[in-house]
């Protein structure tokens, strides 16, 4: 049950795209169909972004979008906005109803 | 309205016990599956736990098997976590967090509730 591998910042001027990679193993990402993307801001509750690697849940601006190619998962967002910089996760089903998160990364609006 | 309530953190030493709970309201709870996850700012986001919509499929992260013990009150529309044997490394913010059947990613999560181990 290790974590998965994310990059621990990103950053972007408004209006520019960033990606987020979330690495793992075939028997995480690679096994299963079932990434997830949290956003987090400061004090607050995680928030699901992205489910099933490339849905959006109802209200989620469609500037977020997700992706899977092998072990490696990507969340990027375009057009970047101010409210955009917070802490996003992503996490995988692992089997075994397991479930395992990444290690974070810090996305900044410059 | 989707409310998630935990309560029962708290500071305790090394070596005891606590409850968390984790209550719900707003929509039915019995058909959901639940699960725990911790935080902390060195590791991030961890997952705890997870128990079915009756109780009877439950699962732990390795690094709490056998110390915590997830459990459910459809009655009450509570979920709890006990937590025995509690360590230094076990010192986080834990939230509780849902999952519809069948959408295996967490929708709503509660606002998450400290838990400090220490001498």
């Amino acid at each position: 049950q290790s974590a998965l591998t994310q990059p621990r910042s990103v950053s972007g001027s408004p209006g520019q795209s960033v990606t987020i990679s979330c690495t793992g193993t075939n028997s995480d990402i690679g096994g299963y169909n079932y990434v997830s993307w949290y956003q987090q801001h400061p004090g607050k509750a995680p928030k699901v972004m992205i489910y099933d690697v490339t849905k959006r849940p109802s209200g989620v601006p469609d500037r977020f979008s997700g992706s899977k190619s092998g072990n490696t998962a990507s969340l990027t967002i375009s057009g970047l906005q101010a409210e955009d910089e917070a802490d996003y996760y992503c996490c995988s089903f692992a089997g075994a109803y397991i479930y395992v998160f990444g290690t974070g990364t810090s996305v900044t609006v410059l | 309205e989707v409310q998630l309530v935990e309560s029962g953190g708290g500071l305790v030493q090394p070596g005891g016990s606590l409850r968390l709970s984790c209550a719900a309201s707003g929509f039915t709870f019995s058909i959901y599956w639940w699960h725990w996850v911790r935080q902390t700012p060195e590791e991030g986001l961890v997952w705890v736990s997870r128990i079915n919509p009756d109780g009877s499929t439950i699962t732990y992260a390795d690094s709490v098997k056998g110390r915590f013990t997830i459990s459910r009150d459809n009655a009450k529309n509570t979920l709890y976590l006990q937590m025995n044997s509690l360590r230094v490394e076990d010192t986080a913010l834990y939230f509780c967090a849902r999952v519809t059947s069948g959408q295996p990613h967490l929708d709503y999560w509660g606002q998450g509730i400290l838990v400090s181990v220490s001498s």
